[in-house]
């Protein structure tokens, strides 16, 4: 059974970090692009950053280009995202999906709240 | 960036009735290499992740139920539902992903009316 499990979302102050977790599982994760999209309160999905299979290729939306860093250990079966210089309007639910689009599984998401 | 737009931003319908919601891309996201349409739909409810419903455009995700259906090609798509129930409340979303970035759709949202 795939279960992909995010974790280290919370409340940070403006200009802050945090970094997420996904921790997958029930497939081979090497063989799989993954991709970070997140949501915040009452508006619709947003794509952030995706990373190729072997970690080669890292792609991010333009709005958190130079503070979030996407990365992911194959040996540990995980999708990290680094994220730097929070802002309040990166406020949402931070969700990991397996794949590049189209996205079969999903995570059930971890909240960030950017907030003084 | 392949930009997608959603229509309309809400509908409501009868119990037993037809919703039909529209995606149109910036840009075509048929590929020529295999002919298929890199375009999804998913459906999310409150407190959930999005679930999968459509792939290729019209190819079903294992589990939905056939009320749900997917066509269209190039750059204008439809997700109908042809016998929308109660639990069928909740927002759509489409997607491409042709190229990077794989954008969504502004979402519609699904009401009984």
């Amino acid at each position: 059974e795939v279960q992909v499990v995010e974790s280290g979302g919370g409340l940070v102050q403006p200009g802050g970090s945090l970094r997420l977790s996904c921790a997958a599982s029930g497939f081979t994760f090497s063989t799989y692009w993954m991709t970070w999209v997140r949501q915040a309160p009452g508006k619709g999905l947003e794509w952030v950053a995706n990373i190729k299979e072997d970690g080669s290729d890292k792609y991010y939306v333009d709005s958190v280009k130079g503070r979030f860093t996407i990365s992911r250990d194959n040996a540990k079966n995980s999708l990290y995202l680094q994220m730097n210089g929070l802002r309040t309007d990166d406020t949402a639910v931070y969700y990991c999906a397996v794949g590049f689009g189209g996205f079969e599984y999903w995570g059930q998401g971890t909240l960030v709240t950017v907030s003084s | 960036d392949i930009v997608m737009t959603q229509s309309p931003d809400s509908l409501a319908v009868s119990l037993g009735e037809r919703a039909t919601i529209n995606c149109k891309s910036s840009q075509s996201v048929l590929s020529s290499s295999n002919n298929k349409n890199f375009l999804a739909w998913f459906q999310q409810k409150p407190g959930q992740p999005p679930k999968p419903l459509i792939y290729w455009a019209s190819i079903r995700a294992s589990g939905v139920p056939d009320r749900f259906s997917g066509s269209g090609s190039g750059t204008d798509f439809t997700l109908t539902i042809s016998s929308l129930q109660a639990e069928d409340v909740a927002l759509y979303y489409c997607q491409h992903y042709y190229n990077t970035p794989p954008l969504f759709g502004g979402g519609t949202k699904v009401e009984i009316k």
